[in-house]
């Protein structure tokens, strides 16, 4: 168990809606990472947050968007889903600044767009 | 732009063998992970390589990194079932621990 919880750990949801994805990082890491896994693109970095703060922007698309609230959980949100939108997205959570330490990861949601 | 390159992509091998998988980077960098991912599951931290020379080894795994060569291997011994995965390298150009930009992933197979 990596301490990092993702909810829901599975979606589906058809073409044109909006989804709201939701991590919890482990106690006492100040910096949330969110990634997209597909088969076609790989693992993708998409956001990072830093106590509230976007810190680093990947491959989002503007249909994308993230927070981080006060309490440190972030949501990643997905509008206008599109087929190929249809991926694992997962959560991870650091001591920011400490490279010595990985990055640890949820379990993932798994988005389906039928 | 980053490019992280890993080879094979895929790696069938009968329990008890050795072999390597290859972790190639296009950019400078010292920071190198490593990490597994059981079909379907989160991703598990393995190594964390921060130097050129740094050998870092668990079990019947054993990552290094070179970076002058801009390459970092991870060996595996004595291959088990257990083993059986797909392995990321990730590689860190930013100031420290942001953002990861992965490789392709090497499924691996140990066949009994």
């Amino acid at each position: 168990d990596s301490g990092v919880t993702q909810t829901p750990k599975h979606l589906i949801t058809a073409t044109g809606q909006r989804v709201t994805l939701r991590c919890s990082p482990r106690s006492g890491d100040l910096s949330v990472y969110w990634y997209q896994q597909s088969l076609d693109q790989g693992l993708q970095f998409l956001i990072q947050y830093y106590n509230g703060e976007e810190r680093a922007k990947g491959n989002i698309l503007e249909r994308f968007s993230a927070q981080q609230f006060p309490d440190l959980h972030s949501e990643l949100n997905l509008s206008s889903l599109e087929l190929g939108d249809s991926a694992l997205y997962f959560c991870a959570s650091s001591e920011q600044g400490k490279k010595s330490q990985p990055q640890h990861f949820g379990d993932g949601t798994r988005l389906s767009i039928l | 732009e980053l490019k992280v390159e890993q080879n094979p992509l895929f790696l069938s091998m009968q329990e008890g063998k050795n072999y390597t998988i290859y972790c190639n980077y296009s950019t400078t960098s010292d920071r190198l992970y490593w990490y597994r991912q059981d079909p379907g599951k989160s991703l598990e931290s393995l190594f964390v390589l921060l130097s050129n020379g740094a050998v870092k080894q668990e079990g019947r795994l054993m990552a290094s990194l070179d970076t002058k060569a801009r390459l970092s291997t991870l060996h595996i011994t004595a291959a088990v079932h257990d083993l059986s995965a797909t392995y990321f390298c990730a590689v860190d150009t930013s100031f420290g621990n942001e953002k990861l930009t992965f490789g392709t992933g090497t499924r691996l197979t140990i066949i009994p």
